[in-house]
């Protein structure tokens, strides 16, 4: 069946450092791909998707590339703050599957 | 645009009772998944239903029900509650008929089961 793995956290970096997270995936057909944060407190909300192999999401400085060959969808980002402190979920859907799915989440703490 | 509206958004129960949780989607929105939130098993999907259908069904016991009116609110039940239920519960409403678009999350209604 389909499924998603993403790196363990917690993540601690400081203000300014490059963030990577890795996210790999299992799919069949042509899923699409997303990743979502969650602030404490709050529900999740999409950061940014594609929906096709090369495609590059991008929103807030985050981006992350979906790549077939390797199946992974890794989100990156030059410089993160302090405010990006969340947890991270990648996720995929398939056409007709009518469920996403989500990795197990990794939790960013950013420092000052 | 009023966002994913859950209610009640924190409540306690005791074992054996039952529950339910309500959710208003977007509005236009016909899609209303569910998901279970806890520390040690992540997100799990419970549940989907479009147009009052459910479509598809997680790995959940029976105790776990749920339904979509016409309007496109639904509601899930916990019937016989376990302290292994105590977990934050999810709704997400899309507009897409496939199912790959945007999830759009309320912020939850967290259960406590003592």
């Amino acid at each position: 069946g389909n499924s998603v793995t993403q790196m363990e956290g917690p993540v601690t970096l400081s203000e300014e450092a490059f963030l990577t997270i890795n996210c790999t995936y299992t799919a069949t057909g042509y899923p699409s791909l997303f990743w979502y944060v969650q602030y404490p407190g709050e529900g999740l909300q999409l950061l940014l998707k594609a929906t096709k192999a090369d495609d590059k999401g991008s929103n807030k400085g985050f981006e992350a590339t979906y790549r077939k060959e390797t199946t992974s969808f890794h989100l990156e980002k030059g410089s993160v703050q302090v405010s990006d402190s969340a947890v991270y979920f990648c996720a995929l859907a398939n056409t007709g599957g009518f469920k996403t799915i989500f990795g197990a989440g990794t939790r960013l703490f950013v420092k000052a | 645009k009023a966002g994913v509206t859950q209610t009640p958004r924190y409540l306690i129960k005791t074992r054996g009772q039952q529950v339910t949780l309500s959710c208003s989607p977007i509005s236009g929105h016909r899609s209303v998944s569910w998901y279970q939130q806890t520390p040690g098993q992540g997100l799990q999907f419970l549940f989907e239903y479009f147009s009052e259908t459910q479509r598809n069904k997680g790995n959940f016991p029976g105790r776990f029900s749920g339904r979509q009116f016409s309007n496109s609110r639904s509601e899930m039940n916990v019937s016989t509650l376990e302290l292994g239920d105590s977990a934050l519960y999810l709704c997400a409403s899309s507009g897409g008929q496939g199912q790959t678009g945007e999830l759009f999350f309320g912020e939850g209604s967290r259960l406590t089961v003592l």
